[in-house]
């Protein structure tokens, strides 16, 4: 079965770049969610998109921003990036009401 | 305040032992729903199962079981005959409402499971 897919799996950045984070969900899955895991904790929600609109907003910081495009891919975009978002960012998918979401296999970015 | 608590940081546990790995929630909602996630130290969020607040049976996947516990506001996940690759961390976490897109999950701390031979 197809999975969500994630690229890159690993991103190396400087302090002060940009980065572009891409997720491709589950097919006919309609709703993206962007997580943030930090090292040794928890994913925490960043952002959501259902139908290409964003739905729900969660601790992103406004250096960041994330959209939903036309075939349902969504990408998180990054700028002036800090030592502290170095992290796994996760994009899970999913349909309906209640639904399961599905995680992709995670972008790991590394800021020195 | 933390509405998923995991309070059990690390277990050990012998190979094809049964472990229970506690997790408690806290939830003014009716709706919403609980989910197991296992993360090996390839770092992918791999699902392990759900159980509705509305479902009245505990979920089962395989060796994977849920007691849920609604009064005690409680969802212990059950793993029976354990093996050397349960080792992972294992996160819980529950998902609040049923606006479509406004469903995100709140994840517990984890708790690190070890399988020794």
């Amino acid at each position: 079965a197809a999975g969500v897919i994630q690229s890159p799996r690993h991103l190396i950045k400087e302090k002060r770049e940009t980065a572009t984070l891409k997720c491709y969900p589950i097919p006919r899955h309609d709703t993206v969610y962007w997580y943030q895991q930090g090292p040794g904790q928890d994913p925490q929600f960043l952002i959501s998109f259902y139908e290409k609109m964003q739905s729900d907003k969660g601790s992103i910081p406004d250096r960041f921003s994330a959209q939903q495009f036309s075939d349902y891919h969504s990408e998180l975009n990054m700028s002036s990036l800090e030592l502290g978002d170095s992290a796994l960012y996760f994009c899970a998918s999913s349909s309906g009401t209640p639904a399961e979401q599905y995680f992709g296999p995670g972008t790991r970015l590394t800021v020195t | 305040a933390q509405k998923i608590t995991q309070t059990q940081p690390g277990m050990f546990v012998q190979e094809k032992e049964a472990v229970t790995l506690d997790c408690t929630y806290d939830t003014s909602d009716q709706s919403y729903g609980l989910f197991w996630y296992k993360q090996p130290s390839s770092g992918e969020m791999i699902f392990l199962i759900y159980q509705g607040s509305y479902d009245e049976q505990n979920a089962t996947e395989g060796r994977y079981s849920l007691n849920f516990q609604k009064a005690r506001k409680s969802a212990n996940l059950v793993i029976s005959a354990s093996q050397l690759g349960d080792s992972a961390m294992y996160f819980c976490a529950m998902r609040e409402g049923l606006i479509q897109g406004a469903q995100k999950l709140v994840f517990g701390q984890g708790t690190r499971l070890t399988i020794n031979p």
